[in-house]
């Protein structure tokens, strides 16, 4: 059972470069969402899925695009990439709305745009 | 604006004594508040949560005091240990558990 599944690791963008965050859950899980971390500002939702075909705006969505095809996979992209994108971006998921068990996060992936 | 202010941004703890992180919320709708541990280099991960109708809960070593007409809650950590040494995330959802709103996070040291 891998839980949440983020690839890459880490990535080196240049400015105005575009790129694709990939995440993945096997655990069936209806909800899913994107955080980005930067220090001292603890995690900003960005996008997230309530299921497959449905998506919406969090906090900081400016800058970023989600879809949400199937359940297991929530792709985040990012076009023209600028240096305020430079954070870790974590991927987690939730069973549904009410069940109050928790996010699981994936380990996430570092960014840096230069 | 949705906001949990957490308090404070690192803390020193001796091994053996209690480590304590607050956090206070201005909306009363949130129904549920749950506190992450993250490790260096991992996603966070659920440590422990509470519901709004109960004023404590206890796990193990890990224990959230809850006080609703304050909005505050803490997370205490007793007989505080070297792996302990994490940082720490207080959050608040108003649909129970989704679209977690989460504070600035604590730096915890535990010194041996």
């Amino acid at each position: 059972n891998a839980g949440v599944t983020q690839t890459p690791k880490f990535r080196i963008l240049k400015i105005g470069q575009s790129m694709t965050l990939q995440c993945t859950q096997d655990m069936n899980h209806n909800y899913m969402y994107w955080y980005r971390q930067d220090p001292g500002m603890g995690l900003k939702l960005i996008y997230y899925s309530v299921g497959a075909g449905i998506t919406d705006k969090g906090e900081v969505p400016n800058g970023y695009n989600v879809s949400r095809s199937t359940t297991e996979d929530f792709p985040l992209r990012l076009e023209l990439a600028a240096p305020s994108q430079t954070s870790v971006y974590f991927c987690a998921s939730s069973l549904s709305r009410g069940s109050g068990y928790g996010y699981t996060f994936g380990s996430g992936t570092r960014l840096t745009v230069v | 604006q949705q906001q949990v202010k957490q308090s404070p941004q690192s803390l020193i703890v001796q091994k053996g004594g209690i480590s304590i992180i607050n956090c206070a919320y201005e909306n009363t709708a949130f129904d549920y508040f749950p506190w992450y541990q993250q490790f260096p280099g991992k996603g966070p991960a659920l440590l422990i949560a509470i519901r709004p109708d109960v004023s404590e809960k206890k796990e193990g070593r890990f224990t959230i005091s809850f006080n609703k007409s304050a909005k505050q809650f803490s997370l205490h950590i007793m007989d505080s240990q070297p792996g302990d040494s994490a940082t720490y995330f207080c959050a608040a959802s108003m649909e129970y558990g989704n679209k977690l709103v989460f504070g600035a996070g604590t730096i915890l040291r535990v010194k041996s």
